[in-house]
């Protein structure tokens, strides 16, 4: 069966701080990988996705970035953090072949102070 | 700009009552509509989805109806009930698996 982790589960950081946080995909083979951002009490905003390794596009510029070194692996990263970047990011995947439902994963809850 | 509208922004339906969550698109090149839920603190999960050839689509007490020609969707929860409460989030896929969302409903189901 497929499994989404997500990790870490919570993080406090300060401004101007980076950041890198992970999700790996079990159980698929070549999925689409996505990450969201959701602010408190607002909806679901798309940042990255990516297609294959090393395939990243961007829905929204800022001072976020994604990479995807393994074809199960997302990782989202900031250089520096700024106070509008604290949110619940979620990463979600479609498997690979024409599928159609994404799933997400547990979120990562991140407050930057 | 908001590819998928949504509402209302909160709901509040007594047990036993009908929730009915609204969305709107414009893009004719959308091609899935899922719907999720989302409890606190948790990821959202998805609840029912349909494509634009079906006009509804039932699964246990919830039920999608779809309006290609009015480019709307919606979500019924019959029998409401309490463990119902949580954010619902339409949503809408185009060609590339590429998905936008609504801005979320907050549904209380009071006893």
């Amino acid at each position: 069966s497929q499994t989404i982790h997500q990790w870490p589960a919570t993080l406090v950081q300060p401004v101007g701080s980076p950041l890198s946080l992970e999700c790996t995909v079990e159980g698929t083979s070549n999925p689409n990988l996505y990450w969201y951002r959701q602010a408190a009490g607002r909806g679901l905003q798309l940042l990255f996705y990516s297609v294959g390794i090393g395939q990243i596009s961007s829905e929204v510029p800022q001072n976020l970035s994604a990479s995807r070194p393994q074809d199960r692996q997302f990782i989202l990263s900031s250089k520096k953090l700024l106070l509008s970047d604290s949110g619940f990011y979620l990463c979600a995947w479609v498997a690979g072949g024409g599928a159609d439902t994404q799933y997400f994963g547990p979120g990562t809850r991140l407050t930057v102070l | 700009q908001q590819q998928v509208k949504q509402s209302p922004q909160s709901l509040i339906v007594q047990k036993g009552g009908i929730s009915i969550i609204n969305c709107a698109y414009e893009n004719t090149a959308f091609d899935y509509f899922p719907w999720y839920q989302q409890f606190p603190g948790k990821g959202p999960a998805l609840l029912i989805a349909i494509r634009p050839d079906v006009s509804e689509k039932k699964e246990g007490r919830f039920t999608i109806s779809f309006n290609k020609s009015a480019k709307q969707f919606s979500l019924h929860i019959m029998d409401s009930q309490p463990g119902d409460s949580a954010t619902y989030f339409c949503a809408a896929r185009r060609a590339g698996n590429q998905f936008y969302f609504g801005t979320g409903t907050s549904l209380t189901v009071i006893p």
